[in-house]
């Protein structure tokens, strides 16, 4: 089936640095990609569809010059947390598009990433 | 996508059925249902999906009425792994995105 890789797994950064979070669709290509954010005990939170070739659509309320998103190819996007806060801290998930119907998700296996 | 309800949270002992009911009153005609489920620290994963009446597959069973303003998953004898979040989403399958609700966070007893 379509798997989607999402690296790294978990991250700590110093507040005031860059994170780069990478998406990778191993079995096939994706157009599109999303990103989400998901804080504790809460639900995802989309944050931004990231479109090959072409800028990503923010979801309202997400900075965009704070999270950089690159989807270079048709297998990779990335998100880079620009000027990392404690409040950044959160989980981090992708998923793709593998087909039609929602069952065509796949989603990555999430980034924690803690902001200190 | 139409709004969802679901009960926050509910507790079940191994071997169990388990029935987590989701409200969609403003499903439109084009909508289908889907249900993920998520473990924690990790991202949702596809679970069953239906229009209409009755879907089954080998992990659930997915009810509708026929007004589908609701839908049932059933869960058949829950062992302590089904312990996750379930979402319910209502949307067209050609949507570009999906939103998620509450979920509901199944908790098994041994």
């Amino acid at each position: 089936g379509a798997v989607v890789s999402q690296h790294p797994s978990r991250v700590i950064c110093k507040s005031g640095t860059s994170v780069k979070i990478e998406c990778r669709s191993l079995d096939f290509q994706a157009t599109t990609m999303f990103w989400y954010r998901q804080f504790p005990k809460q639900s995802l939170m989309l944050m931004a569809t990231s479109n090959e070739g072409s800028k990503a659509t923010y979801e309202q309320g997400v900075e965009k010059d704070k999270f950089l998103i690159n989807h270079a190819s048709l297998t990779l996007s990335t998100l880079t947390v620009t000027s990392a806060h404690p409040e950044d801290s959160s989980f981090y998930i992708c998923s793709a598009r593998a087909g039609q119907g929602f069952y065509g998700y796949t989603f990555g296996s999430g980034t924690r990433l803690t902001v200190v | 996508l139409a709004k969802t309800t679901q009960p926050i949270s509910m507790d079940s002992y191994e071997g169990q059925e388990v029935n987590i009911t989701c409200s969609h009153n403003n499903i439109a005609t084009n909508d289908y249902i889907t249900w993920y489920q998520q473990f924690p620290s990790q991202g949702p994963r596809f679970i069953i999906q239906g229009y209409k009446t009755k879907v089954t597959n080998e992990v659930a069973s997915l009810f509708i009425p026929a007004d589908r303003k609701s839908s049932t998953l059933s869960l058949p004898r829950v062992s302590l792994s089904d312990t996750a979040v379930y979402y319910c989403l209502v949307g067209q399958t050609g949507a570009n995105n999906l939103f998620f609700g509450t979920g509901t966070r199944l908790t098994v007893i041994p």
